[in-house]
Order: C-alpha cells, then structure tokens, then sequence
C-alpha cells in the first residue's frame, strides 16, 4: 500500500529555516519521483519542486534560491528545506508521488509566526 | 515558466447536470495534464492523468479531454459527492504548474 507522511514542526518563527520530513511506504524512492506542493490558508496549490528517481532536483522559480530537495533512500526518506521563512510561506505542505502525483500525504501545517 | 490558466473560477450546478471545466496552457504540453479534486481539509485526490485517462477508482461520469492547448474535463450527472475544488496540473516541464483552481458548488 503507497503511502506518504509529512512531518515537521507546525510553528517556524520568520527568518528562520523550515524542515520537512516526508517517509513513504509501498514503493521505492529510486524507481518514483517524489514532489512537494504547499497550500496557503483558503488558496490554490503551488507546486515546490521535485527530486526525481536518478535523484536530480527541479525547483519552482520562486522558491529555487531558498529550497533544497534531497532524500536518504535508505530510510525512504525526502527533505525539504526553506530558508528565510516569511509569513507568506503559512501552508499546509503535502508531498506526493510520481509524474501524475497520484498519492499525496495528508499535509503538514506550518505556520510563520514569532 | 508555462502559465494553466483555469475556468471558471466558480461553479454552481444542480445534481445530474454536466459539468465542465477547462484550463487553458500558454504553450505545447502535449498530454502531460492531470486533474485534481480537492474536499475541505483533505488533501487533492487524481481524478484524470495524461490528459484523457481515468486514475484507478474514479467514477466513469469523469472524463478528460483535450483539444490543441486547451484541456477539459467533465462531469456527467453531478452528484452530491462531486462538489470541491478541481485543479489542472501540467507535467511537461519544469517548473510544473497547477490551474488556479474551480470551486464547485451544488445549486
């Protein structure tokens, strides 16, 4: 069974460095892509970017000189780090998998606030 | 970056009506286009990948269609269970981009 799990702190204060773990089960992270996507508080989806199954990273323009993707296969792991959180970057965070993201965790929230 | 431009914004509709939404891609995807459905508080389910194919467990009163540019999909005889909010997602590069979104609301 494919699954996916966000986890994180749920209070980042602004300025500082936001991290999210995602563990997945039921597939492999070598032969699946896994993307993270983020959604403010009453608005649509944002895709953040993607570590693909080579293991090769693409980002969203926005984001891309704040981001970091990476993953420990070992573990069934991927990371996502954001630097220089904003109130802005309020969310809830999913990460799901493949090409057509056809399983999504069941989000993070995380909140920029002092 | 390639802009998915979504409508309408929103939608209401009685049940058993047919249902359309579109979204519209500023350059070629080809078929790298898939369809979301959103319920309050839960997380986006895939309802149609590569522009035109049912994902696994999808009720067949979805489909998906293209024509150039412009993606659709739609929805035969509404059912209450239908309403949420619907995104288009292209795949082809990146950076992947998602529609703005169609809330649709039962009349």
């Amino acid at each position: 069974q494919v699954q996916l799990k966000e986890s994180g702190p749920g209070l980042v204060q602004p300025s500082q460095t936001l991290s999210l773990t995602c563990t997945v089960s039921g597939f492999s992270l070598t032969s699946n892509s896994v993307s993270w996507v983020r959604q403010p508080p009453g608005k649509g989806l944002e895709w953040m970017g993607a570590i693909w199954s080579g293991g090769s990273t693409d980002y969203n323009s926005a984001l891309k000189s704040r981001l970091s993707i990476s993953r420990d296969t070992s573990k069934s792991q991927v990371f996502l780090k954001m630097n220089s959180l904003q109130t802005e970057d309020t969310a809830i965070y999913f990460c799901t998998r493949s090409y057509v993201m056809d399983a999504w965790g069941q989000g993070a929230s995380v909140t920029v606030s002092s | 970056d390639i802009q998915m431009t979504q409508s309408p914004a929103s939608l209401s509709a009685s049940l058993e009506e047919i249902v359309t939404i579109t979204c519209q891609a500023s350059q070629d995807i080809g078929n790298y286009l898939s369809w979301y459905q959103q319920k309050l508080g839960k997380s986006p389910q895939l309802l149609i990948h590569s522009a035109t194919s049912l994902a696994d467990g999808v009720p067949s009163r979805f489909s998906g269609s293209r024509s150039g540019t412009q993606y659709s999909l739609k929805i035969n005889r509404l059912q209450v269970e239908d309403t949420g909010i619907y995104y288009c997602l292209q795949h082809y590069s990146a950076p992947w981009t998602f529609g703005g979104g169609t809330k649709l609301e039962l009349k």
